[in-house]
């Protein structure tokens, strides 16, 4: 199967910058998609197809993907970007959906 | 407004059955690829089927395979779930898919708020 890992967490100071990475096996090669989960709530798309922006997201929320990571990044942290972030692919070799371990950002 | 809608959660012992649906609106149901994800308490998200609008393109984790069956008719989508295992407790999301390629590899871009599952004794 294929594994997308993802640090724990991630502690960042307000109006700092947040990285999120998602290891996996050539993910360079996946379109990658992004989820932003607050407390309690349902899963928000963030970042699609490795870079791309759905509307209403703030453009301090961007993506890059190369190799064998992804990367998540905020700019210009808030107190409201404290949520768990996920990254996942479609694997079409082994026709696998994953999603990443999940990375809990703190903001401090 | 784009709203899914899931229903049929509950308390049920192992090894019985649930079917689980959710209703779609504010967008043409018919044209996008669904999913089911679930979410264990504390833990993190686990895709569980995804079903194509012409019913072509199916699939299933591992986990499921065999037990989970998913289909849709014109407004819904379904998850009939059998021989349900302590380790289906969770909550089960309805996902839309974005479209851009109509294929598993979209994104998910809408996201009901799920209905729980709880298999237990």
């Amino acid at each position: 199967s294929y594994v997308l890992t993802q640090p724990p967490s991630v502690s960042v100071s307000p109006g700092k910058t947040a990285s999120i990475t998602c290891g996996g096996d050539n993910i360079g090669s996946e379109n990658v998609h992004w989820y932003q989960q607050r407390p309690g709530q349902a899963p928000v798309l963030v970042i699609f197809y490795d870079s791309d922006r759905p509307s209403g997201i703030p453009d301090r929320f961007s993506g890059s993907n190369s190799g064998n990571t992804a990367t998540l990044t905020i700019s210009r942290v808030e107190a409201g970007d404290e949520a768990d972030y996920y990254c996942q692919v479609w694997n079409a070799s082994t026709a696998h959906l994953v999603f990443g371990t999940g990375t809990k950002v703190t903001v401090l | 407004e784009v709203q899914l809608v899931e229903s049929g959660g509950g308390l049920v012992q192992p090894g019985r059955s649930l079917r689980l649906s959710c209703e779609a609106s504010g967008f043409i149901f018919n044209n996008f690829f669904m999913h089911w994800v679930r979410q264990a308490p504390g833990k993190g998200l686990e895709w569980v089927s995804g079903l194509s609008w012409n019913r072509r393109s199916i699939g299933y984790a591992d986990s499921v395979k065999g037990r989970f069956t998913i289909s849709r008719d014109m407004k819904a989508l379904h998850l009939q779930m059998n021989s349900l295992r302590p380790e289906d407790t969770a909550l089960y999301y309805c996902v839309k898919g974005e479209g851009r390629f109509d294929d598993m590899s979209d994104a998910m871009d809408v996201w009901g708020q799920g209905t729980t599952v709880i298999v237990s004794s």
